[in-house]
């Protein structure tokens, strides 16, 4: 059970949209449509942002979108802002009621 | 609104356990929709998945870690705990315990604010 990829880094100006990929295998994305994202500021516990591959959980803006496409989900925000500057985390199911994370991505609202 | 505390000491001898405790605040702790579980986070690093326990005290693990690893749970007090044996510095990380949705395999709703663990003599 390894850990997801994800980039570490990733940038978009205000207004502009940005994906950030997660990318596992046939036993953990690829097999299973339980994809989670999380936010998490410095500091801060994550923020649960998205689950089974697309849906928010209340109160998460539609500025925020998942989907997934063979063994790689991607995360978009749409109409960036101040406040989406951020550490983003993936996690996905992996079988025998085990779940594996990803390595993070930095946002940065340029 | 569900509040999860974590509590214990924040620094561990090598070779030692490391024993945390989550007091869950709310009406949702004996239901079966969730389980109760411990993430942690190197500082600087990713999220981990440590495991995760059901009220009725069924438990899974990280396969990496299932030989040092127990999580129990204290109906009586609302409470889970963590135990992790035969610490290194690499055990040094942020623990946060957390609410599980059972429904879609584990994700995460609910964290407690974290609680840093550091592992030196």
């Amino acid at each position: 059970q390894s850990a997801l990829t994800q980039p570490p880094s990733a940038s978009g100006s205000p207004g502009q949209s940005v994906t950030i990929s997660c990318t596992g295998t046939s036993s953990d994305v690829g097999a299973y449509n339980y994809v989670s994202w999380y936010q998490q500021h410095p500091g801060k516990a994550p923020k649960f942002m998205i689950f089974e591959v697309s849906k928010r959980p209340s109160g998460v803006p539609d500025r925020f979108s998942g989907s997934k496409s063979g063994n790689t989900a991607s995360l978009t925000v749409s109409g960036l802002q101040a406040d989406d500057e951020a550490d983003y985390y993936c996690s996905s199911y992996a079988g025998s009621n085990t779940v594996v994370f990803g390595g993070g991505t930095k946002l940065t609202v340029l | 609104q569900l509040q999860l505390q974590e509590s214990g000491p924040g620094l561990v001898k090598p070779s030692e356990t490391l024993s945390l405790t989550c007091t869950v605040s709310g009406d949702s702790f004996s239901s079966s929709h969730y389980s109760w579980g411990w993430i942690r986070q190197p500082p600087g690093k990713g999220l981990e998945w440590i495991g995760t326990i059901f009220y009725s005290g069924t438990t899974y693990y990280n396969p990496s870690l299932k030989s040092r690893v127990t999580i129990s749970v204290d109906t009586s007090e609302n409470q889970f705990s963590l135990k992790l044996t035969s610490v290194t510095a690499a055990d040094t990380a942020v623990y946060y315990c957390s609410r599980h949705v059972v429904r879609v395999k584990y994700s995460v709703d609910y964290w407690g604010q974290g609680t840093l663990v550091t592992v030196s003599s």
